[in-house]
């Protein structure tokens, strides 16, 4: 079965810091996805990479940034941290070109005070 | 870019009563369409999938069915079981620079009352 593991379940930070989500793979799927989850709004695209230093916007990408320097990683990062980026926040990756299906972690919970 | 719409946003059912819930896309050049389940504290898992060159798909208890003329698609669960219960996301697949991406409903919660 794919494994997509994110580090943290929960994550409490302050606003105005720095926050590393992190999220690994263990299938040497070629594409990885973030994804913000709110309710009634569904889950929103941030950023995407389809190879090791690509890296493409997604729907909502202001104000996070995303780094992957090897295949089976993939960071998402708030650059500096605000209250309306208080959210669930998932981690898929899939396989090749297609790109079908997109398998995903259980998801990061983060609040930000 | 795709819109995705999904109807309803609760839905109850009687153990044993069948379960549908509606999705619209509005891009034609979609061409794939997995619907998602989430249970609570769990990220969101496939339970099926079709891609646009085939009108129906079943795996035992669940279906779903695509009219890509209407641009619409449907998930069917029969004999609803209490394990059943969980929020659903339909999704419709577009391709930008490099991937497949998808593009969500905003779900619905399903309740299988016992």
């Amino acid at each position: 079965d794919v494994k997509v593991t994110q580090s943290s379940r929960y994550l409490v930070k302050r606003t105005g810091e720095k926050v590393f989500l992190e999220c690994v793979q263990d299938m040497d799927h070629e594409n990885m996805f973030w994804y913000r989850q709110d309710p009634g709004l569904g889950l929103r695209l941030i950023y995407f990479s389809y190879d090791v230093k690509m890296k493409e916007k997604g729907d909502i990408p202001e104000g996070y940034s995303v780094s992957r320097e090897k295949k089976e990683r993939f960071s998402l990062i708030l650059e500096s941290a605000s209250t309306n980026q208080t959210s669930m926040y998932l981690c898929a990756s899939s396989f090749g070109t297609g790109g079908w299906p997109q398998h995903f972690g259980d998801g990061t919970r983060l609040s930000i005070l | 870019g795709e819109n995705v719409e999904q109807h309803p946003s609760t839905l109850s059912v009687q153990e044993g009563d069948s379960a549908v819930i509606k999705c619209t896309y509005s891009d034609s050049a979609s061409n794939y369409f997995p619907w998602y389940k989430q249970e609570l504290g769990k990220g969101p898992q496939l339970i099926i999938d079709i891609r646009s060159n085939v009108g129906e798909k079943k795996d035992q208890r669940i279906a779903v069915t695509l009219n890509k003329t209407a641009k619409h698609f449907s998930l069917h669960i029969t004999e609803t079981q209490p394990e059943d219960s969980a929020v659903y996301f339909c999704a419709a697949s577009i391709w930008r620079t490099g991937a497949n991406n998808l593009f969500f409903g905003t779900g619905t919660r399903l309740t299988v009352i016992p």
